[in-house]
């Protein structure tokens, strides 16, 4: 069963405006982590943001924001004031406690922002 | 402190041949992890190391995969004999040792090796 989905295979977004990627997540543990990474078009996987399951407050770092909706199991990035060095795929990701140290992931998502 | 790296960066190679991938961790990261890409889908856990014993390789598809990891340091993904659906990219990550909380996000990620099996 798919654990992580990113129903979004591209998106466009212009410059200065912010951008929504949406993830959604499956498992049945209490205890989870939710990952966002940037892979830019050099390869590397950046890691952007960390949310855990017992965290009260979304998770905000610097212009990434993680919109938490735990009853919904949703995990969606928030981009603000996006800049062209923000295209890149951006794929979501889920650690949980009874999977060890493995990391589930989605699909991705490119954002491609136009000046 | 120099990150994650791999070797080759690409590469390619005809179905039947044999390749060896290669991965160094961040210093003193007792934690390795192989993961692969294939195109179109989602990355996918191949196997965790700790120091050289291995800790979970549930993802290995094949007993075409091997990998090893002696004495702890770097770590070598051995496909033979490598088959068209193996072409992807193959990611490897680091952690400190002690970070099996949650809350580690330290897996760091190194660039990937690009196979492409012709």
């Amino acid at each position: 069963a798919q654990k992580i989905t990113q129903t979004q295979p591209g998106m466009f977004v212009q410059e200065k405006e912010a951008v929504t990627l949406d993830c959604t997540y499956d498992t049945s543990d209490q205890s989870y982590g939710l990952f966002w990474y940037k892979q830019p078009s050099s390869g590397e996987m950046i890691f952007l943001i960390y949310q855990g399951s017992y965290d009260e407050q979304n998770a905000t770092e610097g212009r990434y924001s993680l919109n938490f909706q735990k009853a919904r199991k949703s995990a969606n990035l928030v981009i603000s004031a996006s800049q062209l060095g923000d295209s890149a795929m951006y794929f979501c990701a889920m650690r949980e406690f009874s999977n060890d140290y493995k990391l589930s992931f989605g699909a991705g998502t490119t954002v491609t922002v136009r000046a | 402190e120099a990150g994650v790296t791999q070797f080759p960066s690409h590469s390619v190679i005809e179905k039947g041949q044999t390749v060896t991938l290669r991965c160094d961790p961040i210093s003193g990261h007792d934690n390795l992890y192989w993961y692969r890409r294939v195109m179109g889908k989602e990355i996918k856990f191949l196997l965790h190391f700790v120091k050289e014993s291995k800790q979970d390789e549930s993802g290995m598809p094949n007993n075409r995969f091997l990998a090893e990891r002696t004495g702890g340091t770097y770590s070598t993904l051995k496909v033979q004999p490598a088959e068209l659906e193996d072409s992807g990219v193959y990611f490897c990550a680091s952690s400190p040792p002690g970070t099996s909380a949650l809350r580690s996000y330290e897996q760091y990620f190194g660039p990937g090796t690009r196979l492409t099996v012709t």
